[in-house]
């Protein structure tokens, strides 16, 4: 079964500090990855997409890694800030045995972040 | 630019009645999803449709249906309604013929309240 992992469930950080959120997944046959963040009880905001085919993206402070081979993907954030405070979900796209993709993603759990002043 | 719309944004029902969410994909994107987003879980894949077929389905309960129709524009009927329905319903939509990496867009959700 293609499963998304996250890891930790939540996160508590000083303002100021740089951070690591992690994403596993258990079937290396994906077509790309996204990192989105949510705000409590609202729509989800696309952070970084991965192709397959990368190794990371980055934009501003976010920087993405993929490694296909151990299924892991690492989002970091630099020099967090309190506006970063949010949850952070990972999703795969998985393909199927023809190696296309019907598109659908597969979240994580998500990782609640909360920075402090 | 141009965002995924989703109507009504909030709806509140009740046990056993109906309800229809409505989704606006991004102009010129041929492929949309439902995703079901419980309080504290991650958002489930329901069905996609890609071209106004159905391309793919997850986890819809059988008092779902959808479509999407002429313009685009999909539909999520709802019946016999639980109070488990209670959940943020989001719509994404993409463009699986086109040579940029992929990428899915969300749209702001619709929050379904069943009392």
């Amino acid at each position: 079964k293609q499963e998304v992992t996250q890891i930790p469930a939540a996160l508590s950080v000083p303002e100021g500090e740089n951070l690591v959120l992690n994403c596993s997944f258990t079937d290396s046959a994906i077509y790309n990855l996204q990192w989105f963040r949510q705000d409590p009880g609202k729509g989800l905001t696309s952070l970084l997409l991965i192709q397959s085919s990368q190794r990371e993206q980055t934009s501003g402070r976010l920087n993405a890694s993929l490694d296909k081979s151990s299924g892991r993907s690492t989002l970091y954030i630099a020099a967090s800030q309190p506006g970063d405070s949010a949850t952070y979900l990972c999703a795969v796209r998985f393909t199927n045995a023809g190696g296309t993709s019907y598109g659908k993603l597969t979240f994580g759990q998500g990782t609640i972040l909360t920075v402090h002043p | 630019a141009a965002g995924v719309i989703q109507s009504p944004r909030h709806l509140i029902k009740e046990k056993r009645e109906t309800a229809t969410l409505k989704c606006y994909p991004i102009p010129r994107h041929d492929t949309v999803y439902w995703y079901q987003q419980g309080p504290g879980q991650d958002p489930q894949f329901l069905i996609s449709f890609y071209e106004k077929m159905q391309s793919d389905k997850g986890s819809i309960p059988d008092r779902f249906s959808a479509q999407q129709f002429s313009d685009y524009h999909s539909e999520l009927n709802m019946s016999s309604l639980e109070l488990g329905d209670s959940a943020l319903y989001f719509c994404a939509s993409g463009r699986i013929r086109t040579p940029l990496p992929y990428e899915q867009y969300f749209g702001p959700g619709t929050r379904l309240t069943v009392t």
